[in-house]
Protein backbone atom coordinates (compact mmCIF):
# COMPACT_ATOMS: atom_id res chain seq x y z
CA UNK A 1 0.00 0.00 0.00
CA UNK A 2 1.44 2.96 -1.09
CA UNK A 3 2.07 5.40 1.57
CA UNK A 4 2.09 8.41 -0.42
CA UNK A 5 -0.40 8.99 -3.41
CA UNK A 6 0.54 11.38 -6.09
CA UNK A 7 -1.10 12.31 -8.88
CA UNK A 8 -1.37 12.84 -12.20
CA UNK A 9 1.32 10.35 -13.79
CA UNK A 10 2.06 12.56 -16.44
CA UNK A 11 1.34 16.62 -17.27
CA UNK A 12 1.75 18.74 -20.38
CA UNK A 13 1.59 22.52 -19.51
CA UNK A 14 2.28 24.48 -22.17
CA UNK A 15 5.51 27.91 -21.40
CA UNK A 16 4.44 30.17 -19.20
CA UNK A 17 1.37 28.53 -17.74
CA UNK A 18 1.23 26.77 -14.41
CA UNK A 19 2.04 23.33 -13.65
CA UNK A 20 0.22 21.52 -10.39
CA UNK A 21 1.00 18.21 -9.27
CA UNK A 22 -1.21 16.87 -5.82
CA UNK A 23 0.05 14.55 -3.17
CA UNK A 24 -2.02 12.73 -0.42
CA UNK A 25 -1.13 10.55 2.87
CA UNK A 26 -2.80 8.87 5.58
CA UNK A 27 -0.21 8.68 8.23
CA UNK A 28 -0.67 11.73 10.37
CA UNK A 29 2.82 11.19 12.15
CA UNK A 30 4.37 12.21 8.86
CA UNK A 31 5.63 16.00 9.63
CA UNK A 32 8.38 16.63 6.58
CA UNK A 33 7.23 16.97 3.50
CA UNK A 34 9.63 17.74 0.46
CA UNK A 35 9.51 17.24 -3.44
CA UNK A 36 12.32 16.10 -5.36
CA UNK A 37 13.01 17.07 -9.45
CA UNK A 38 14.47 13.85 -11.42
CA UNK A 39 16.02 14.88 -15.31
CA UNK A 40 16.53 12.33 -17.36
CA UNK A 41 19.54 10.17 -16.84
CA UNK A 42 19.81 11.63 -13.47
CA UNK A 43 19.42 10.84 -9.76
CA UNK A 44 16.42 12.91 -8.40
CA UNK A 45 17.51 15.97 -6.31
CA UNK A 46 15.57 18.15 -3.01
CA UNK A 47 13.73 20.86 -4.93
CA UNK A 48 11.85 22.23 -2.18
CA UNK A 49 9.98 20.96 1.38
CA UNK A 50 7.53 22.30 3.71
CA UNK A 51 6.73 21.80 7.73
CA UNK A 52 2.95 21.04 8.35
CA UNK A 53 3.27 24.14 10.83
CA UNK A 54 2.92 26.52 7.27
CA UNK A 55 0.47 26.18 4.51
CA UNK A 56 2.30 27.42 2.02
CA UNK A 57 6.42 28.04 1.02
CA UNK A 58 7.29 29.51 -1.85
CA UNK A 59 10.74 29.45 -3.36
CA UNK A 60 11.37 30.99 -6.46
CA UNK A 61 8.72 30.16 -9.33
CA UNK A 62 8.10 26.64 -6.92
CA UNK A 63 5.58 26.46 -4.38
CA UNK A 64 4.44 24.04 -1.96
CA UNK A 65 0.46 24.37 -0.59
CA UNK A 66 -0.23 22.20 2.16
CA UNK A 67 -4.00 21.21 3.71
CA UNK A 68 -2.97 19.67 7.23
CA UNK A 69 -6.48 18.86 7.86
CA UNK A 70 -7.29 17.42 4.05
CA UNK A 71 -3.90 15.67 4.03
CA UNK A 72 -2.67 16.81 1.03
CA UNK A 73 -0.05 19.05 -0.03
CA UNK A 74 0.25 20.28 -3.59
CA UNK A 75 3.43 21.47 -5.63
CA UNK A 76 2.55 24.65 -7.94
CA UNK A 77 5.21 25.28 -10.47
CA UNK A 78 4.57 29.62 -11.95
CA UNK A 79 5.53 30.66 -15.62
CA UNK A 80 6.65 27.01 -15.98
CA UNK A 81 9.84 26.83 -18.62
CA UNK A 82 10.98 23.86 -20.91
CA UNK A 83 13.72 23.66 -18.69
CA UNK A 84 11.31 22.59 -15.85
CA UNK A 85 10.41 19.79 -17.88
CA UNK A 86 11.30 16.59 -15.22
CA UNK A 87 10.09 13.60 -13.47
CA UNK A 88 8.89 14.92 -10.03
CA UNK A 89 8.29 13.25 -6.95
CA UNK A 90 6.22 14.29 -3.33
CA UNK A 91 7.85 12.39 -0.69
CA UNK A 92 6.83 12.25 3.33
CA UNK A 93 8.94 10.94 6.40
CA UNK A 94 8.90 11.65 10.37
CA UNK A 95 10.68 13.73 12.19
CA UNK A 96 14.21 11.84 12.73
CA UNK A 97 14.00 11.51 8.65
CA UNK A 98 15.01 7.34 8.95
CA UNK A 99 12.25 6.24 6.07
CA UNK A 100 11.23 8.77 3.22
CA UNK A 101 8.02 7.15 1.61
CA UNK A 102 7.39 8.55 -2.00
CA UNK A 103 4.70 9.34 -4.43
CA UNK A 104 4.63 7.24 -7.62
CA UNK A 105 5.99 10.29 -9.51
CA UNK A 106 4.53 12.85 -12.30
CA UNK A 107 6.43 13.68 -15.52
CA UNK A 108 5.83 17.26 -16.53
CA UNK A 109 6.43 18.21 -20.09
CA UNK A 110 6.56 22.20 -20.74
CA UNK A 111 6.15 22.99 -24.22
CA UNK A 112 7.78 25.84 -26.14
CA UNK B 1 33.99 13.91 -8.95
CA UNK B 2 30.38 12.93 -8.29
CA UNK B 3 30.14 12.78 -4.47
CA UNK B 4 27.79 10.03 -4.77
CA UNK B 5 29.22 7.34 -6.99
CA UNK B 6 27.17 3.81 -8.46
CA UNK B 7 28.64 1.41 -10.60
CA UNK B 8 28.24 -0.16 -12.98
CA UNK B 9 25.52 3.00 -14.56
CA UNK B 10 24.43 -0.38 -17.12
CA UNK B 11 23.83 -3.81 -16.64
CA UNK B 12 22.54 -6.75 -19.05
CA UNK B 13 22.20 -9.84 -17.51
CA UNK B 14 20.63 -13.17 -17.18
CA UNK B 15 17.84 -14.84 -15.21
CA UNK B 16 19.79 -16.78 -12.19
CA UNK B 17 22.88 -14.71 -12.49
CA UNK B 18 24.28 -13.21 -9.08
CA UNK B 19 24.68 -9.69 -10.05
CA UNK B 20 26.45 -6.80 -7.05
CA UNK B 21 25.29 -3.31 -7.82
CA UNK B 22 28.12 -1.09 -6.00
CA UNK B 23 28.31 2.70 -4.41
CA UNK B 24 30.82 4.98 -2.97
CA UNK B 25 30.52 8.47 -1.30
CA UNK B 26 32.58 11.29 -0.37
CA UNK B 27 29.93 13.28 1.58
CA UNK B 28 30.87 11.55 4.62
CA UNK B 29 27.35 10.55 5.38
CA UNK B 30 26.40 7.74 7.92
CA UNK B 31 23.27 7.31 6.06
CA UNK B 32 23.14 5.31 2.66
CA UNK B 33 20.09 3.61 1.00
CA UNK B 34 19.22 1.72 -2.26
CA UNK B 35 15.92 2.56 -3.86
CA UNK B 36 14.31 0.75 -7.11
CA UNK B 37 12.54 3.15 -9.41
CA UNK B 38 9.81 1.59 -11.62
CA UNK B 39 7.74 4.08 -14.05
CA UNK B 40 4.63 4.42 -12.31
CA UNK B 41 5.73 2.98 -8.58
CA UNK B 42 8.32 6.16 -8.40
CA UNK B 43 11.21 5.17 -5.76
CA UNK B 44 10.87 2.01 -3.30
CA UNK B 45 13.23 1.37 -0.73
CA UNK B 46 14.87 -1.89 -0.68
CA UNK B 47 17.56 -1.46 2.36
CA UNK B 48 19.04 1.52 4.12
CA UNK B 49 22.23 1.51 6.52
CA UNK B 50 22.82 4.04 9.21
CA UNK B 51 25.94 3.12 10.10
CA UNK B 52 28.41 0.28 9.01
CA UNK B 53 26.94 -2.69 11.83
CA UNK B 54 23.57 -1.33 11.01
CA UNK B 55 21.54 -2.78 8.19
CA UNK B 56 17.50 -2.63 7.79
CA UNK B 57 15.14 -3.76 5.34
CA UNK B 58 13.08 -1.34 3.55
CA UNK B 59 9.38 -1.91 1.87
CA UNK B 60 10.62 -4.37 -0.87
CA UNK B 61 13.84 -6.58 0.40
CA UNK B 62 13.07 -9.93 -0.96
CA UNK B 63 15.62 -11.37 -3.46
CA UNK B 64 17.92 -8.69 -2.27
CA UNK B 65 20.81 -8.25 -0.04
CA UNK B 66 23.07 -5.79 0.86
CA UNK B 67 26.88 -5.52 2.63
CA UNK B 68 28.00 -2.25 3.84
CA UNK B 69 31.92 -2.78 3.53
CA UNK B 70 33.24 0.87 5.02
CA UNK B 71 31.14 3.97 5.97
CA UNK B 72 31.59 5.36 2.15
CA UNK B 73 30.55 2.11 0.47
CA UNK B 74 27.31 -0.01 0.26
CA UNK B 75 26.83 -2.99 -1.96
CA UNK B 76 23.80 -4.51 -3.50
CA UNK B 77 23.45 -7.65 -4.41
CA UNK B 78 20.41 -9.73 -6.56
CA UNK B 79 21.68 -13.38 -5.25
CA UNK B 80 19.57 -15.07 -8.28
CA UNK B 81 18.52 -12.10 -10.93
CA UNK B 82 14.94 -12.41 -12.11
CA UNK B 83 13.08 -10.58 -15.00
CA UNK B 84 10.83 -8.55 -12.47
CA UNK B 85 14.15 -7.05 -11.13
CA UNK B 86 14.44 -5.02 -14.07
CA UNK B 87 14.64 -1.59 -12.81
CA UNK B 88 16.73 1.41 -11.93
CA UNK B 89 18.28 1.11 -9.04
CA UNK B 90 19.41 4.48 -6.93
CA UNK B 91 21.91 4.67 -4.38
CA UNK B 92 21.43 7.54 -1.54
CA UNK B 93 22.87 8.95 1.41
CA UNK B 94 21.55 11.36 4.21
CA UNK B 95 22.61 13.37 7.36
CA UNK B 96 20.31 14.62 8.99
CA UNK B 97 22.11 17.18 10.46
CA UNK B 98 23.00 19.10 7.11
CA UNK B 99 21.33 21.05 4.95
CA UNK B 100 19.36 23.01 8.25
CA UNK B 101 17.99 19.78 9.79
CA UNK B 102 16.18 18.85 5.99
CA UNK B 103 16.97 14.94 6.14
CA UNK B 104 18.09 15.90 2.60
CA UNK B 105 18.74 12.72 0.39
CA UNK B 106 21.43 13.00 -1.97
CA UNK B 107 21.38 10.33 -4.64
CA UNK B 108 23.57 8.94 -7.01
CA UNK B 109 23.03 8.79 -11.20
CA UNK B 110 21.76 5.60 -10.85
CA UNK B 111 22.39 1.89 -12.38
CA UNK B 112 20.08 0.96 -15.02
CA UNK B 113 19.51 -2.98 -14.93
CA UNK B 114 18.24 -5.37 -17.16
CA UNK B 115 17.20 -8.79 -16.36
CA UNK B 116 16.56 -11.58 -19.38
Amino acid sequence: QQQVKQSPQSLIVQKGGISIINCAYENTAFDYFPWYQQFPGKGPALLIAIRPDVSEKKEGRFTISFNKSAKQFSLHIMDSQPGDSATYFCAATIGNFNKFYFGSGTKLNVKP
Amino acid sequence: DADVTQTPRNRITKTGKRIMLECSQTKGHDRMYWYRQDPGLGLQLIYYSFDVKDINKGEISDGYSVSRQAQAKFSLSLESAIPNQTALYFCATSDPKEGGNTGELFFGEGSRLTVL
